[in-house]
C-alpha cells in the first residue's frame, strides 16, 4: 500500500544533541511537511517542500531545519533540542493541483528530550 | 494566531446515538474544510471534506455541515460506533496564497460508549 513512513517512531535525545527524523513517501506526492503537535494543541506547521523548494514558516525556529534530496524522503533535523521541543513530529504529504488538497499522515515520531 | 477552533476538547457519547463535533474559524478566506480522525499511534486519516460553496456533504454515517455567516462548521456521526472512539482534528485550507496548506483545530477527543 502507498503510504507515508516515519523513523523512528520513538527517539529519545540528550539536550543539545543534535537528531534527526525521517520521513519517507510512496505515493509520489509533490509536496511534503513538517509539523509540530504538543499535547493537546493543534498540528503547527513548521515548513514544508514545494517539489524542491523549501518554505519555511515565518515562526519556526533556526534550531529547526530540513533536506528533502529527492521526492521521496525528507528529513527534519534539530539542531540543538531544548527541553520545549519534545513534541509528537508528523511529516505529511500532498499532491497539488487537487481540491481539496487532502494531506497523508505518518505516524509521528515522539521525541523526547533528557 | 489560531485561524481555526474546536472548543470541545472531548465528547463522550453513547453507542448509536449522534455525535457531533464543532469547529469555528476566522478567515473568510477558507475555500476547503476538511476534518481527519486519528486513533492512538497512529497519523491522521482523511475523513471527510465540504468546499466552501456547499453547506452539506455526506459520506454514509458522516456529514458535515458549513454555515459561512457564522464561520461555523459541524461534524455529525450518526449512529455513533464504538469504532468511532478516536481524536478529529478540523483543518481549513485555501486563500490567496499557499491554499495547499492546512490550517488545523487542537482536536475533539470522542469516546463511544457501549
Amino acid at each position: 500500500d502507498a503510504m507515508v513512513i516515519q523513523n523512528p517512531r520513538y527517539q529519545v535525545t540528550q539536550f543539545g544533541k543534535p537528531v534527526t527524523l525521517s520521513c519517507s513517501q510512496t505515493l509520489n506526492h509533490n509536496v511534503m511537511y513538517w509539523y509540530q503537535q504538543k499535547s493537546s494543541q493543534a498540528p503547527k506547521l513548521l515548513f514544508h517542500y514545494y517539489d524542491k523548494d523549501f518554505n519555511n514558516e515565518a515562526d519556526t525556529p533556526d534550531n529547526f531545519q530540513s533536506r528533502r534530496p529527492n521526492t521521496s524522503f525528507c528529513f527534519l533535523d534539530i539542531r540543538s533540542p531544548g527541553l520545549g521541543d519534545a513534541a509528537m513530529y508528523l511529516c505529511a504529504t500532498s499532491s497539488t493541483g487537487i481540491s481539496p488538497n487532502i494531506q497523508y499522515f505518518g505516524a509521528g515520531t515522539r521525541l523526547s528530550v533528557l | 494566531d489560531q485561524q481555526v477552533k474546536q472548543n470541545s476538547p472531548s465528547l463522550s457519547v453513547q453507542e448509536g446515538r449522534i455525535s457531533i463535533l464543532n469547529c469555528d474559524y476566522t478567515n473568510s478566506m477558507f475555500d476547503y474544510f476538511l476534518w481527519y480522525k486519528k486513533y492512538p499511534a497512529e497519523g491522521p486519516t482523511f475523513l471527510i471534506s465540504i468546499s466552501s460553496i456547499k453547506d452539506k456533504n455526506e459520506d454514509g454515517r458522516f456529514t458535515v455541515f458549513l454555515n459561512k455567516s457564522a464561520k461555523h462548521l459541524s461534524l455529525h456521526i450518526v449512529p455513533s460506533q464504538p469504532g468511532d472512539s478516536a481524536v478529529y482534528f478540523c483543518a481549513a485550507s485555501g486563500g490567496i496564497f499557499d491554499d495547499y496548506k492546512l490550517s488545523f483545530g487542537a482536536g475533539t477527543t470522542v469516546t463511544v460508549r457501549a
